[in-house]
């Protein structure tokens, strides 16, 4: 267990429609990221928050959107969603140390979009 | 265009066997790490490496970071059912963005 949670676990939804996701991140994590994992894409890089700013982007598409809340949870916003939009996304969270960067992951949410 | 590379993308071996797994860039990274993540969960770290030439082990698994910090390698010795998994590279480009590999699917039968 990472200690960092995410909810829910599995979301089939339409598409056109919107979804939210939610992170927590390990205790004492100041940082946030998100990522999607697909068969054919890998693990891609979304965006990273930092203490509730956004610190770096990745491959965010425009109908995505995350943000960062006061108490560190985060939540990615996904709409007007597409079948390709299915895919595993993570979210991981560090202690914020530049350096080794390293990351602790949740167990992910599958979005399936029919 | 992937900053990471990693070799060989698929690798099913019999158990007891030895394994090495390459992730290569022409990008110089301040760290790199190492993740498994099995079927339905999340990357699990392994281990982080800093400094050029380091190298790590962690029972049977061996990690090494190229002198240049431009590449690493993951060596298994004696592998065992429980190391099937997806084997990801991470590298840190500077303060602002971990990069990961395009991944080893390693599959050890009994």
């Amino acid at each position: 267990d990472s200690g960092v949670t995410q909810t829910p676990k599995h979301l089939i939804t339409a598409t056109g429609q919107r979804v939210t996701l939610r992170c927590s991140p390990r205790s004492g994590d100041l940082s946030v990221y998100w990522y999607q994992q697909s068969l054919d894409q890998g693990l891609q890089f979304l965006i990273q928050y930092y203490n509730g700013e956004e610190r770096a982007k990745g491959n965010i598409l425009e109908r995505f959107s995350a943000q960062q809340f006061p108490d560190l949870h985060s939540e990615l916003n996904l709409s007007s969603l597409e079948l390709g939009d299915s895919a595993l996304y993570f979210c991981a969270s560090s202690a914020g140390s530049a350096n080794t960067y390293e990351q602790y992951f949740g167990p992910g949410t599958r979005l399936t979009v029919t | 265009t992937q900053l990471l590379e990693q070799s060989p993308q698929f690798l099913s071996i019999q158990e007891g066997e030895n394994l090495t797994v390459y992730c290569n860039s022409s990008s110089v990274f301040s760290s790199l790490q190492w993740y498994r993540q099995e079927p339905g969960e999340g990357p699990v770290l392994l281990v982080t490496v800093v400094t050029g030439g380091e190298v790590k082990k962690l029972k049977r698994l061996t990690f090494q970071f190229g002198d240049a910090r431009k590449d690493s390698s993951l060596h298994i010795t004696a592998a065992q059912p429980g190391d099937t998994g997806l084997y990801l590279c991470a590298g840190a480009l500077g303060f602002q963005k971990l990069v990961f590999g395009t991944g080893t699917r390693l599959l050890v039968s009994p």
